[in-house]
């Protein structure tokens, strides 16, 4: 079936440093991918998705190239922020079978330190 | 934007009762809502998808005995879980799609459910 593996956490950065959060999909299909947010006591929050191969993503910073020869969606930001503290996930899914079900990453757990 | 608020927010029954937890999507029409339960370890496992005019489908380990859920509008959607035990605690999330063809869940800030 479908999955997505991503970095194994915890991540620690100095503020100012740059972040980069290893993300791997395999399905046989034609997924989109995104990449979520998840802030302490809240669910996760859409960061930015990637419908097509070949093109890139980008909200408040980060951004992901959606890589389908690498199936890879590697998420990166070249200047961390304390605020940036957060659980990501990376997750796909595949509309093409009738199912839109999200599959998530274990999750990436990034912590700033100021 | 697309708003989903989920109720309560926290909850504490004691084993082998039940709760209810409710969400609720503001701003947009839910026309599908996936309900996944986020372990202390902070993994994904979904419960169910439920598209509004079609049947409920349930993944394996979960079932309609055990998470009953409703979807009678495109704002609402509820799910019960029943005869609660320890294995059963964890943070609930709604995920609410927009449309038919639109991959995108817009989540809900979760319902923890502590178990007793």
């Amino acid at each position: 079936g479908d999955s997505v593996t991503q970095t194994e956490g915890p991540v620690t950065l100095s503020e100012g440093t740059s972040l980069t959060v290893n993300c791997s999909y395999e399905t046989k299909q034609y997924p989109t991918l995104f990449w979520y947010v998840q802030y302490p006591g809240e669910g996760p929050q859409l960061l930015f998705k990637v419908p097509k191969a070949n093109e890139k993503g980008s909200n408040r910073g980060f951004e992901a190239t959606y890589n389908k020869e690498a199936t890879s969606f590697h998420l990166q930001k070249a200047s961390v922020q304390e605020s940036d503290s957060a659980v990501y996930y990376c997750a796909l899914s595949d509309g093409s079978s009738g199912s839109w079900q999200l599959i998530f990453g274990s999750g990436t757990q990034l912590t700033v330190m100021p | 934007g697309a708003l989903v608020y989920q109720y309560p927010r926290r909850t504490i029954c004691k084993s082998g009762t039940s709760m209810r937890m409710e969400c609720q999507a503001v701003g947009f029409q839910a026309t599908s809502v996936a309900w996944y339960r986020q372990s202390p370890q902070k993994t994904f496992e979904l419960i169910a998808l439920s598209t509004v005019n079609s049947a409920i489908k349930y993944e394996q380990n979960f079932t309609q005995e055990k998470f009953p859920i409703s979807h009678p509008n495109l704002s609402f959607s509820s799910m019960t879980v029943l005869n609660a035990y320890l294995e059963d605690r964890g943070l609930y999330l709604c995920g609410a799609r927009v449309g038919i063809n639109q991959d995108t869940q817009y989540f809900g800030p979760g319902t923890r459910l502590l178990v007793l």
